[in-house]
């Protein structure tokens, strides 16, 4: 069955510390997707990145990265020196290949809360 | 150009009532999701609209739950009649394309039913 866990239910950090933020899931698909998503206090969920399962290079946007690793069934977020502006609900997703109109149906995690102080 | 929007961003209905929530995509973009987060739980898929047909509901709860996308431009998600466990924030999002698009997420409708 698939699903994404996300085990830190709720980090805080002093800014310009680093902080690293889990993601690991389950799915029988070989092809499948894989998302972040940032929800601020305003609410919407902004979308951060998107992996397919053949590309395991780790990515880099500024300040923040991300490690895919196929082994261990995860993909994790770090952001690098934290700043209070990263303050947010962070969600990780997968979507699966899927046939028809399962296309780019989004199985969520529960979200990690960064909490990130002055 | 203008994000996905939602009306209304708060609700708060007595159980048994109805209420319509109702979801502008961007600007051509044919695929239209409506998710739900229960408090404490993960979002969860409920369907997804090409245009005006229903792709995938397969998420829906069951059948006090109604959506539509008449003419393919803005949805409706209608509760009737409305359960305390309705209680959530209902996210609409739409996308361009086909697959897997990343997801344009609105606010997002906080309904409360007591």
């Amino acid at each position: 069955a698939q699903k994404v866990t996300q085990a830190q239910t709720e980090i805080s950090v002093v800014e310009k510390e680093d902080v690293t933020l889990d993601c690991v899931y389950e799915t029988r698909d070989t092809t499948y997707y894989l998302f972040w998503y940032k929800q601020p206090p305003s609410g919407e969920l902004v979308f951060l990145i998107r992996r397919n399962s053949f590309d395991e290079q780790n990515e880099i946007s500024g300040r923040y990265s991300w490690n895919f690793q196929k082994s261990t069934s995860s993909f994790n977020f770090t952001i690098t020196a934290s700043q209070v502006v990263d303050s947010a609900v962070y969600f990780c997703a997968l979507s699966e290949e899927g046939y028809g109109g399962s296309q780019g149906n989004l199985i969520f995690g529960k979200g990690t809360k960064l909490s990130v102080k002055p | 150009e203008a994000g996905v929007t939602q009306f209304p961003s708060h609700s708060v209905i007595e159980k048994g009532q109805t209420v319509t929530l109702r979801c502008d995509p961007i600007s051509g973009h044919d695929n239209l999701y409506w998710y739900r987060r229960v408090m404490g739980k993960e979002i969860k898929f409920l369907l997804h609209f090409v245009k005006e047909s229903k792709q995938d509901e397969s998420g829906m709860p069951n059948n006090r739950f109604l959506a539509e996308r008449t003419g393919g431009t803005y949805s409706t998600l209608k509760v009737q009649p409305a359960e305390l466990e309705d209680s959530g924030v209902y996210f609409c999002a739409s996308s361009q394309g086909t697959g897997h698009s990343p997801l344009h997420f609105g606010n997002g409708t906080r309904l409360t039913v007591t």
